[in-house]
Formats: C-alpha cells, structure tokens, sequence
C-alpha cells in the first residue's frame, strides 16, 4: 500500500465547475500538506499549503485536511482553462521531505 | 520570491554514460532536495544536500549512482552515473523555505529532463 494515494483521473469538467480533488494517506504522523500545480513540462509550483487540520482559503482554491480521517481535499471554484493541469497532493513529518501522491490530471473544457 | 534554475533542462544520454545536473538559487538557502519524476509516476525523493556536509540519501538511492554536490548556499549539482534506460525520468531540485517565504514551503525547479537510450 502506497503512503498517499491518489486518483490519477483524468478529471474533465466543464469550466465554470467546481473541482474536488482528493488525497487519502496512511501515516498518521504527517503534519504537513500541500497541494501542487504541475504544468506539462513544468516543475512543480506550490498551491496551498496547510499545517495540521482545518481548512485553508486562497481566492479560488480551498484547502481542507482532516486528520482523523487522513483525508485531504483541495477545491477550485469556477475552475477554468487555465487550471488544466495535474495537481500533485504533498505530505510531510516535519516539513521537509514530501511524500507525493501520484497526481490528479485535470481537464478544464471551454 | 527567489529563483530556481536547472541546466541542462534535457539532454539524450547514451547508456553507461553520466550527467550532472545543475540547481542554481537566487538566494541563500539551507536544504535542498534532489526528487525523481519517472514517467507517469510522482515524485520521489533522492536525496537531501546541506551545505558543508555529506548527502542524505533516502532508501533504494545510493551515493555511487548519485553523486551531489553542495558546495555553497545557493549550488548543488546531481550527477546520474552509469545510465541505463530506466533512469530515463525527469530530475528536479527543489529548495526549503526560501528568502521571503514562510516556513515549511517548498519550492521546485524547472527540472531536467533526461532520456537514457
């Protein structure tokens, strides 16, 4: 059993909807959790970032962790084109090594 | 926020050959990560640089078949040794808590995208 896992979709919605991406993991030590953006060809670039649970508000992202069911959801309201991409969900100790899940390929139609 | 540059961003190496990657920063910074991205998979971490000491390389990674150097605040290189096709993947640097972000944030290069034939 992988530490996180995470559906790989593709997850295609029509622009305009709201996204729910998810992330199950196995330790319950992790504090940290971040979710990431990931164009083609890109390196990685940091969304959200949460410390324990709760949730997190950035403009159109949501980032919600609940520990006691290790389960963390990241939300993108009236998702557009632009956010076509696959979103890397991150978990840590202590915040520093990140252990990914495989990520969410997602698809945004016009 | 600070700079992450990788050279080269790919190349096409030929099988027992080595390559060395470079990770340049634009600001100093204590730990950096090298990660492994194979196709269709997620990151995986290599191995840990602090400046002025050895390495730390996570399970299933070794120190001769990936070298790093750290020698400075702001460098690191990762050299791929003795190639073979599967360590075709992209390798990317990645840097903690940089100059005017907040703790526990980590940012990543562009990355390297390496094809071993």
């Amino acid at each position: 059993q992988k530490e996180v896992e995470q559906d790989p979709g593709p997850l295609s919605v029509p622009e305009g909807a709201i996204v729910s991406l998810n992330c199950t993991y196995s330790n319950s030590a992790f504090q940290y959790f971040m979710w990431y953006r990931q164009y083609s060809r890109k390196g990685p670039e940091l969304l959200m970032y949460t410390y324990s649970s709760g949730n997190k508000e950035d403009g159109r992202f949501t980032a919600q962790v609940d520990k006691s069911s290790k389960y963390i959801s990241l939300f993108i309201r009236d998702s557009q084109p632009s956010d076509s991409a696959t979103y890397l969900c991150a978990m840590s100790l202590y915040g520093n090594k990140l252990v990914f899940g495989a990520g969410t390929i997602l698809r945004v139609k016009s | 926020s600070a700079v992450i540059s990788q050279k080269p961003s790919r190349d096409i190496c030929q099988r027992g050959t080595s390559l060395t990657i470079q990770c340049q920063v634009d600001s100093q910074v204590t730990m950096m990560f090298w990660y492994r991205q194979q196709p269709g998979q997620s990151l995986t971490l290599i191995a840990t640089a602090n400046q002025g000491s050895e390495a730390t390389y996570e399970s299933g990674f070794v120190i001769d078949k990936f070298p790093i150097s750290r020698p400075n605040l702001t460098f690191s290189t990762l050299t791929v040794s003795n190639m073979s096709p599967e360590d075709s993947s992209i390798y990317l640097c990645s840097v903690f808590s940089l100059a005017g972000g907040k703790d526990y944030e980590q940012y990543f290069g562009p990355g390297t995208r390496l094809t071993v034939t």
